[in-house]
């Protein structure tokens, strides 16, 4: 079985810092890596994925990830915050033989001060 | 734009009560799925589907129905509902598993259940 930790409940970063949301996975394999986004009284959308390749990934609204398979880890990274990245944030795993479900950490929310 | 949409957006029902959240997606995707989202527990799989007439139990499914009459809907029903099962629900679509494992999520249904 799969699971995904991501430690940090809460995260508090002054505007203009730079951002690292921790994402830890436990898989036997390689596995597919997503990290989601969820705006106040909003669904899940989509901000990067990770399935081979450069372990370093782009998203949107210049969101990065980098997948390390010695770590078992897949963080997300923002150069400089602004308040609108306030949000909670999911790190998500699918496994690599085709299953259909994904697992989700706890999340992370993040609070940007302006 | 294709779209996962959920119906009602909240809801409040009465112990013992029978409950039903309707989920509706244009992405003609083949599976969809039903999420409860509580603090500490990040989205946890109620029920998914494989497409029409299919239905398969998730991780959490006990006092828990799905129905996929169509492509386009997948219902959740709680025939008995209990307070514990107060939480907001999302649905979500999904074309396949693997490398294809993103899934698109509705807006949520927040459900008290007095």
């Amino acid at each position: 079985a799969q699971s995904v930790t991501q430690p940090d409940a809460r995260v508090t970063v002054s505007e203009g810092a730079s951002l690292q949301l921790r994402c830890k996975y436990s898989y036997s394999a390689t596995p597919y890596l997503f990290w989601y986004v969820q705006y106040p009284r909003q669904g899940l959308q989509l901000l990067l994925k990770y399935y081979s390749g450069d372990p370093v990934v782009q998203g949107v609204n210049s969101f990065e990830a980098e997948f390390s398979k010695s770590n078992s880890s897949f963080h997300l990274q923002k150069a400089s915050v602004h308040w609108s990245d306030s949000a909670v944030y999911f790190c998500a795993l699918s496994p690599s033989n085709m299953g259909y479900k994904l697992t989700f950490g706890t999340g992370t929310s993040l609070l940007v001060d302006p | 734009e294709a779209a996962v949409t959920q119906s009602p957006r909240n809801k409040v029902a009465v112990t013992g009560g029978k409950v039903t959240l309707s989920c509706n997606q244009t992405n003609n995707h083949n599976n969809m799925y039903w999420y409860r989202q509580d603090t500490g527990h990040g989205l946890r799989l109620i029920h998914y589907s494989y497409g029409a007439g299919s239905t398969e139990k998730g991780d959490i499914p006990d006092g828990y129905k799905a129905s996929r009459p169509s492509q386009e809907n997948f219902s959740l029903i709680l025939e008995l509902a209990t307070p514990s099962q107060t939480s907001v629900y999302f649905c979500a679509s999904g074309d396949a598993g693997g490398a294809r494992a993103e899934q698109f999520f509705g807006p949520g249904t927040r459900l008290t259940v007095l």
